[in-house]
């Protein structure tokens, strides 16, 4: 069964510091991920996705995931944090197989507070 | 939130009532999902459509109910038989079935049984 863990529920970083929100997968095919942001009371909003390719990929807000096939991982990163960037984060993992309808499996989420 | 629109944001539900939750997309997506949100447990599928007039069940369905008559719209309905609906409930919709697309969120409704 393919799967995605954030081992961090919360990750605290100062302002103009590097970010880093972790996330391992399980998958029995390609990996197919992606970031989204959740701010309060709001939907997910898209960050960035891996499909194939450069193991660095670039997205929305500065935000970028580099993907490791060795470690079955694809960090969240950000080289310098925003007070504004403090939301809920999610990793997902598409499922490849068609029958079930292309559902994104998701992490538990890691809340980011990034202080002044 | 993109072309995905659900109404109401807030929703309060009197135990053993039904209520349907709108969710509407102008992306000309073909697929469509729901997910239902809890603290601490990401989002988990309810219920998903590939084409009009035809949906499946995806990871907890029971208790919920569908319709897909319009390929812009996806309503869900929270039955009597949910015992625990309070949670919030996000539609999302993708392109297409492959894989490299991604889904759309829309807004969301908090639904709460009093």
């Amino acid at each position: 069964a393919q799967s995605v863990a954030q081992p961090e529920d919360q990750v605290n970083v100062a302002e103009g510091n590097p970010l880093t929100v972790k996330c391992t997968y399980s998958v029995s095919g390609n990996p197919y991920l992606f970031w989204y942001v959740q701010y309060p009371n709001r939907g997910l909003q898209f960050l960035l996705k891996y499909i194939t390719g450069d193991n660095l990929v670039k997205g929305s807000y500065g935000f970028e995931a580099e993907f490791n096939k060795s470690q079955t991982s694809f960090h969240l990163k950000k080289p310098s944090a925003l007070v504004s960037d403090s939301a809920l984060y999610f990793c997902a993992v598409r499922d490849w197989i068609y029958n079930q309808g292309g559902k994104l499996i998701f992490g538990q989420g890691t809340e980011l507070s990034v202080k002044p | 939130d993109g072309g995905i629109t659900q109404s109401p944001k807030y929703l309060f539900r009197k135990e053993g009532q039904n209520v349907t939750l709108s969710c509407e997309q102008n992306l000309n997506h073909d697929a469509m999902y729901w997910y239902r949100q809890d603290p601490g447990q990401g989002l988990r599928l309810i219920y998903y459509s590939q084409i009009v007039n035809d949906f499946q069940k995806g990871d907890i369905a029971e208790g919920y109910s569908v319709s897909r008559e319009k390929k812009e719209s996806f309503p869900l309905t929270v039955t009597s038989a949910q015992k625990n609906p309070t949670a919030f409930y996000l539609c999302a919709s993708t392109k297409t079935l492959q894989v490299n697309n991604e889904q759309f969120f829309g807004p969301g409704t908090r639904l709460t049984v009093l």
